[in-house]
C-alpha cells in the first residue's frame, strides 16, 4: 500500500463544474503539499498546510490531521485547470523527502 | 533568472554513453532535490542535498547514478553507461531551509531519451 493515496486517479469535469480531489495519507507528517504539473511538464507548488484551510483564488486546500486527509477543491473550473495534481507529504522524521502520490489528471472541458 | 535552471532542457543520446544533467537552485535555497519522472508515471524521488550535510542517496536506482552539489549552489545528476530505461524527464527542485517543510521550487526538467 502506498503511503500517499490520490483519488480519483482520473476526472472529467465540465467548464464551471466544481472539483474535489482527495489525498490520504498513512505516516505522521510535518506538512502537506499540493503540486499542478501541466501537459508542458512544469510543475508549480500550490499549496504547503499543515492543519486547516487555506485559499489562493479559485483553489481551496483543506487538511485533517486526525484522519490524515487532505482534500484540494477549485471552484469555477476552467479548461486551463486541466493539470496533473499531486498530493505530497513531508514525513515527521525530521530532515527526509518528500513522499509522493500518483496524481490526478484533470481534464475541464469547455 | 529568480527560478530553478536546468540544462540542457533535452538530451539524446546512445545506449552505454555517460550523461551529465545540471541544475541551478534559487539562489538562497539550501536544500535540492533531484527527481525521475517516467512517462506516464509518477515523481520518483532520486537524491537529495541539504547544505553541507551528507546527501540522502536512498533513491539512486543503481551505482550508475551520481550526483554532486558545489556548497549551496549548482548541482549535476551523472548517470554512466546508460541503458533505455533512464529515459525519463529529470526534475530538480530546490527550498529554502530543511527538507518537507518548505515548498518547493522545480526546474523544467532535462529529458533524458537513450537510444
Amino acid at each position: 500500500k502506498n503511503e500517499v493515496e490520490q483519488s480519483p486517479q482520473n476526472l472529467t469535469a465540465q467548464e464551471g463544474e466544481f472539483i474535489t480531489i482527495n489525498c490520504s495519507y498513512s505516516v505522521g507528517i510535518s506538512a502537506l503539499h499540493w503540486l499542478q504539473q501541466h501537459p508542458g511538464g512544469g510543475i508549480v507548488s500550490l499549496f504547503m498546510l499543515s492543519s486547516g484551510k487555506k485559499k489562493h483564488g479559485r483553489l481551496i486546500a483543506t487538511i485533517n490531521i486526525q484522519e490524515k486527509h487532505s482534500s484540494l477543491h477549485i471552484t469555477a473550473s476552467h479548461p486551463r485547470d486541466s493539470a496533473v495534481y499531486i498530493c505530497a507529504v513531508g514525513p515527521q522524521l525530521g530532515n527526509t523527502p518528500l513522499v509522493f502520490g500518483k496524481g490526478t489528471r484533470l481534464s475541464v472541458i469547455a | 533568472g529568480a527560478g530553478v535552471s536546468q540544462s540542457p532542457s533535452n538530451k539524446v543520446t546512445e545506449k552505454g554513453k555517460d550523461v551529465e544533467l545540471r541544475c541551478d537552485p534559487i539562489s538562497g535555497h539550501t536544500a535540492l532535490y533531484w527527481y525521475r519522472q517516467r512517462l506516464g508515471q509518477g515523481l520518483e524521488f532520486l537524491i537529495y542535498f541539504q547544505g553541507n550535510s551528507a546527501p540522502d542517496k536512498s533513491g539512486l536506482p543503481s551505482d550508475r547514478f551520481s550526483a554532486e552539489r558545489t556548497g549551496e549552489s549548482v548541482s549535476t545528476l551523472t548517470i554512466q553507461r546508460t541503458q533505455q530505461e533512464d529515459s525519463a524527464v529529470y526534475l530538480c527542485a530546490s527550498s529554502r531551509g530543511q527538507a518537507s517543510n518548505q515548498p518547493q521550487h522545480f526546474g523544467d526538467g532535462t529529458r533524458l531519451s537513450i537510444l
